[in-house]
């Protein structure tokens, strides 16, 4: 078993909708957790960074992080075209390293 | 301010060619990453770097992989000989602080192609 679950998609939504893109982790150790947006033959973009639990919003998107379920979920809200890329959550303790779920890849149709 | 900088952005060697990537971090940062990223998966940690020291290579494949990061500042990652299995992008990502990971920025990637 994976320490990081994402299912990799591809979801597929109208433009406008409200998008929930999520992962599972397994290490309770984790405090540190991030969304990173990926545009095809690009490097990750950072998105959202949280310190554990708790919500926190950015302009369109809002990061949600539940430690208690090991879940972590990332909303984008009135989604565009240009929302369209592959999604890493990410995750770490002090001074380790980031452990990414595999992605999902989003598709956002005008 | 300039990102990552990552070169080549493409690669194409025959297997057992010997091949080197080369990564100039943002200004400043101190620590730098090297990350492997097969297709359809995210990143995996190859080597960290903490100044000129390598604090975590753990996961580098020693037997043919090796990197250095000389005077603290850009990095050279070399594969010889090169296998099938290491078609894939590597990433450089740098950040300000040990513990600041989450504020790791990347580059764009160089995608290796081996035939």
């Amino acid at each position: 078993q994976k320490e990081v679950e994402q299912d990799p998609g591809p979801l597929s939504v109208p433009e406008g909708a409200i998008v929930s893109l999520n992962c599972t982790y397994s290490n309770s150790a984790f405090q540190y957790f991030m969304w990173y947006r990926q545009y095809s033959r690009k490097g990750p973009e950072l998105l959202m960074y949280t310190y554990s639990s708790g919500n926190k919003e950015d302009g369109r998107f809002t990061a949600q992080v539940d430690k208690s379920s090991k879940y972590i979920s990332l909303f984008i809200r009135d989604s565009q075209p240009s929302d369209s890329a592959t999604y890493l959550c990410a995750m770490s303790w002090y001074g380790n390293k980031l452990v990414f779920g595999a992605g999902t890849i989003l598709r956002v149709k005008s | 301010e300039a990102g990552v900088v990552q070169s080549p952005r493409y690669k194409i060697i025959e297997k057992k060619q010997p091949v080197a990537f080369w990564c100039n971090p943002i200004s400043g940062h101190n620590t730098l990453y090297w990350y492997l990223q097969n297709l359809g998966q995210g990143p995996e940690l190859l080597i960290r770097y903490e100044n000129e020291e390598a604090v975590d290579d753990s996961q580098l494949p020693k037997d043919r992989f090796s990197a250095e990061r000389l005077k603290g500042v850009d990095s050279t990652l070399k594969i010889q000989p090169a296998e099938l299995g290491d078609s894939a992008v590597y990433l450089c990502a740098s950040s300000l602080e040990r513990g600041e990971i989450a504020e790791a920025f990347f580059g764009q990637g160089t995608r290796l192609t081996v035939v």
